[in-house]
């Protein structure tokens, strides 16, 4: 199985700040990664997949970048709503694997 | 409106099955995959495997698949999953998702499962 790597776990920040979250794959999976948000309690939502493609009505400040073993989630401006956790996810091969996750609080 | 309506929790003991539902509503049932996803207390979800209503075609996590059947009912645009040989560390919640790439997902709220003897 691959392997999904993320850094950092977790990060406090304030709003407005700009955010990266960084994932790592064992191997190269292209451009075969997605970004997922959840909130305590509720199912994960997905924000992008193949690695930079926005899910419609995700806000443009969330952003991906990256190829082959490593890509980047950034939020531009954080925003309240934003606070939550981020798992990314490859979807190059089966079983499709998630990052342990990175959660982000109010600094 | 889209939604996927999951059946409630459950409490299991070890060794016993559980099955749950998801009825879809919203959207025509046999033309999207449906995909199932658990998450343990504390960590990261899980991809199980998915489903195509219309002709049946699976895929499972092959870790899960001796124990782990997905089937649909395009009768009720009801989607199952049944896990069987139930382990503690399959304590977690359940999800079913809508979650073809090219549009956006959609989720059940959750089913807990426990299982305790």
């Amino acid at each position: 199985d691959i392997q999904m790597t993320q850094s950092p776990s977790s990060l406090s920040a304030s709003v407005g700040d700009r955010v990266t979250i960084t994932c790592r794959a064992s191997q190269d999976i292209g451009y075969d990664s997605a970004w997922y948000q959840q909130k305590p309690g509720k199912p994960p939502k997905r924000l992008m997949y193949a690695t930079s493609t926005l899910q419609s009505g995700v806000p443009s400040r969330f952003s991906g970048s990256g190829s082959g073993t490593e890509f980047t989630l950034t939020i531009s401006s954080l925003q309240p709503e934003d606070f939550a956790t981020y798992y990314c996810l490859q979807h190059y091969n089966y079983p499709r694997t998630f990052g342990q996750g990175t959660r982000v609080d109010v600094k | 409106q889209i939604q996927l309506v999951q059946s409630g929790p459950e409490v299991k003991k070890p060794g016993a099955s559980v099955k749950v539902s998801c009825k879809a509503s919203g959207y025509t049932f046999i033309s999207y995959t449906i995909s199932w996803v658990r998450q343990a207390p504390g960590q990261r979800p899980e991809w199980m495997g998915w489903i195509k209503p219309t002709n049946g075609d699976i895929k499972y996590a092959l870790k899960l698949q001796d124990r782990f059947t997905m089937t649909t009912d395009t009768s009720t645009s009801t989607a199952y999953m049944e896990l069987r040989s139930l382990r503690s560390d399959d304590t977690a919640v359940y999800y079913c998702a809508r979650a073809d790439y090219g549009d956006r997902d959609y989720w059940g709220q959750g089913t807990l499962v426990t299982v305790s003897s």
